[in-house]
């Protein structure tokens, strides 16, 4: 069964950093992209970027490429968000999805980020 | 980015009945190489996560029960559930994979009547 149990959330303060985790199991990680989706809590969905199978190519929102870095580790099968200068507006849901030739099939639970002072 | 544009926002409805919603582009999503629509639709439960419904614009995930139909090329697409089951009432968003960033609509929730 395909699991993908994001972690790392919380309330942090504006101007902060924070790395988000997604720890993924019962497929062969190293043969997908995976990428990150937020959800506001407005509930509007945002595609945040993903990462290729080995690491070497990335894909940014143009609006969270200069704050935002997705990396992963292939051999803890784990997939990372750090994310710099949070805003308020950063507040959302996000959530660690995988990539096959389908758009994002499989999706986490989510972590909750509260951006605020 | 492309926008994607869902009508209507909400939609009230009685089991048994037939819906229909629809997600429109800014731009075509038809990749005339290979014939496919770079279009999904997920769905989504309350206090669940998004799941994948459809993909290439008519083609059902695995699993997903065959009321649902995807239909639509270009810049117009319709999902329509032919007959609606309790279990159906959810929010529907739309996605377009064709450019990136990806981009989704602001979705379509399903209401009891």
């Amino acid at each position: 069964e395909v699991q993908l149990v994001e972690s790392g959330g919380g309330l942090v303060q504006p101007g902060a950093s924070l790395k988000l985790s997604c720890v993924a199991s019962g497929f062969t990680f190293s043969d997908y992209w995976m990428s990150w989706v937020r959800q506001t809590p407005g509930k509007t969905m945002e595609w945040i970027g993903d990462i290729k199978y080995d690491g070497s190519y990335t894909n940014y929102a143009p609006s969270l490429k200069n704050r935002f870095t997705i990396s992963r580790d292939n051999a803890k099968s784990t997939l990372y968000l750090q994310m710099s200068n949070v805003r308020s507006e950063d507040t959302a849901t996000y959530y660690c999805t995988r990539e096959s030739d389908k758009p994002e099939d499989y999706w986490g639970q989510g972590v909750m980020v509260t951006v605020s002072s | 980015d492309i926008v994607m544009t869902q009508t209507p926002s909400s939609q009230a409805v009685s089991a048994g009945e037939k819906v229909t919603m629809s997600c429109k582009s800014s731009q075509s999503l038809l990749y005339n190489e290979n014939k496919k629509n770079y279009l999904a639709w997920y769905q989504q439960k309350p206090g669940q996560s998004p799941k994948l419904l459809i993909y290439w614009a008519s083609t059902r995930e695995s699993g997903v029960p065959d009321r649902f139909i995807g239909s639509g090329s270009g810049t117009d697409f319709t999902l329509t559930i032919s007959s609606v089951q309790a279990e159906d009432l959810a929010v529907y968003y739309c996605q377009q994979y064709y450019n990136f960033p990806y981009t989704f609509g602001a979705g379509t929730k399903l209401e009891l009547k």
